[in-house]
């Protein structure tokens, strides 16, 4: 099975520049996506096919895919953005998550 | 805007049946292109994909997963539903319903606000 590797968190201050990576095996021959998850809320997709942002998302979120890791970039990191952060990617036609990274804006 | 919402109970014994349903608005199950999915979340844990439906009948599923699940499409109701036999505490998670629209090409874009189910005696 096609596994995707996150850090367990990634601690931020408020305004800086926040990266969380997603490594795989060829990922970066595949497209990643991002999603949002506040607690007592749904998953929000805010990074599709690496790089582009869904309508609403802000241009603050950003993203990349190269070799084996993909990165969500979250520049001039708000409190707001203090939530887990899932990668995604399609193996064939599974579906593969990401164990997910909780970012603390402190 | 589609909307999703899960419901069923939120209590299942081990060893029983679990059934959820996820009822879709302001969009058609029929479709075509759309990938209608159940993900689930362990308690402090990561998301899982558990499966998909989609052109009305094709179906896949998680390899660890399909010996003990099938999704199925209601079209006269604009539901999906999910089934999961022989379900073990292991199973207590918050299930939710999503679609692939293909808007954002293979990103999951519309999510049900989920619903726990506990496996419990």
């Amino acid at each position: 099975s096609y596994d995707l590797t996150q850090p367990p968190s990634v601690s931020v201050s408020p305004g800086q520049t926040a990266n969380i990576t997603c490594s795989g095996d060829k990922l970066g021959d595949k497209y990643s996506c991002w999603y949002q998850r506040k607690p007592g809320q749904s998953p929000v997709l805010v990074i599709y096919v690496d790089t582009k942002r869904p309508s609403g998302i802000p241009e603050r979120f950003s993203g990349s895919n190269s070799g084996n890791t993909a990165t969500l970039t979250i520049s001039g990191t708000q409190a707001i953005d203090e939530a887990d952060y899932y990668c995604q990617a399609w193996d064939s036609s599974t579906v593969v998550f990401g164990g997910g990274t909780r970012l603390t804006v402190l | 805007q589609v909307q999703l919402q899960e419901s069923g109970p939120g209590l299942v014994k081990p060893s029983q049946t679990l059934s959820l349903t996820c009822t879709v608005s302001g969009g058609s199950i029929s479709t075509g292109g759309y990938y209608w999915s159940w993900m689930r979340q362990h308690p402090g844990k990561g998301l899982e994909w558990i499966g998909y439906i989609y052109d009305s009948g094709s179906t896949y599923y998680s390899p660890s997963l399909e010996s003990r699940v099938s999704i199925s499409v209601d079209t006269s109701k604009n539901q999906f539903s999910l089934n999961m036999n022989s379900v073990t505490a292991a199973d207590t998670a918050v299930y939710y319903c999503a679609l692939r629209s293909g808007t954002y090409y293979d990103g999951f874009d519309y999510w049900g606000q989920g619903t726990l189910v506990t496996v419990s005696s």
